[in-house]
């Protein structure tokens, strides 16, 4: 199957600070997301990317298919973006499940 | 998007016994499915929950230990059986919600299962 890797693992920084979360894997995929679990275990839908560039607000995302890898941007971090952060990949479309990488875990202190 | 709820939100179990978690969607969808997050871990999919018929189970995951119905288009249930302290875990549901041409994921809240 599909292998997901993301990095860094873990990462704090400063309230303000900006951020680069990268998730890479092995194979072409046909649904790429990106979520947010907060300290709750609640999981957020950032994005649903399997390729170009998407933005909300302070969050945007980058998805280069043909090299197969993501990247999540988080800038002027607030205390309430702390959580792990999971990139999340299928092969077989939008409808189906997700192999999930192992997350970076963010902490934003203030 | 829709709202999901599950059933129960947590609960504490004895080794051996078994858990029937429901999952409800406030609006008909095609595609279910059943995730498991042990601690500290990532999410593990465990099957998909296909309406009228038998759920499609993933590498390392048993009808007899997960079984899963699907009723219809709006609530499935997943049944942690026999169970062990390895099984304590998050267990998610997610259902597929079409936006456009766009099939995006979205979770439920989780229920959270501390085997004794």
């Amino acid at each position: 199957g599909i292998q997901v890797e993301q990095s860094p693992p873990d990462l704090i920084l400063q309230e303000g600070a900006n951020s680069t979360l990268r998730c890479n894997f092995s194979d072409s995929v046909n649904n790429l997301q990106w979520f947010h679990q907060n300290p709750w275990g609640q999981l957020i839908n950032l994005f649903y990317i399997p390729s170009g560039t998407k933005q909300n607000g302070r969050l945007s995302a980058t998805t280069v298919a043909t090299e197969r890898y993501s990247l999540l941007y988080i800038s002027s971090s607030q205390t309430t973006d702390s959580g792990v952060y999971f990139c999340a990949v299928g092969s077989g479309g939008g409808a189906d499940g997700l192999t999930f990488g192992k997350g970076t875990h963010l902490i934003i202190q203030p | 998007s829709a709202v999901i709820s599950q059933k129960p939100s947590r609960d504490i179990c004895q080794r051996g016994t078994s858990l029937t978690i429901q999952c409800q969607v406030d609006s008909q969808v095609t595609m279910m499915f059943w995730y498991r997050q042990q601690p500290g871990q990532s999410l593990t999919l465990i099957a998909t929950a296909n309406q009228g018929s038998e759920a499609t189970y993933e590498s390392g995951f048993v009808i007899d230990k997960f079984p899963i119905s699907r009723p219809n288009l709006t609530f499935s249930t997943l049944t942690v059986s026999n169970m062990s302290p390895e099984d304590s875990s998050i267990y998610l549901c997610s259902v597929v919600l079409l936006a456009g041409v766009v099939e995006t994921q979205y979770f439920g809240p989780g229920t959270r299962l501390l085997v004794l």
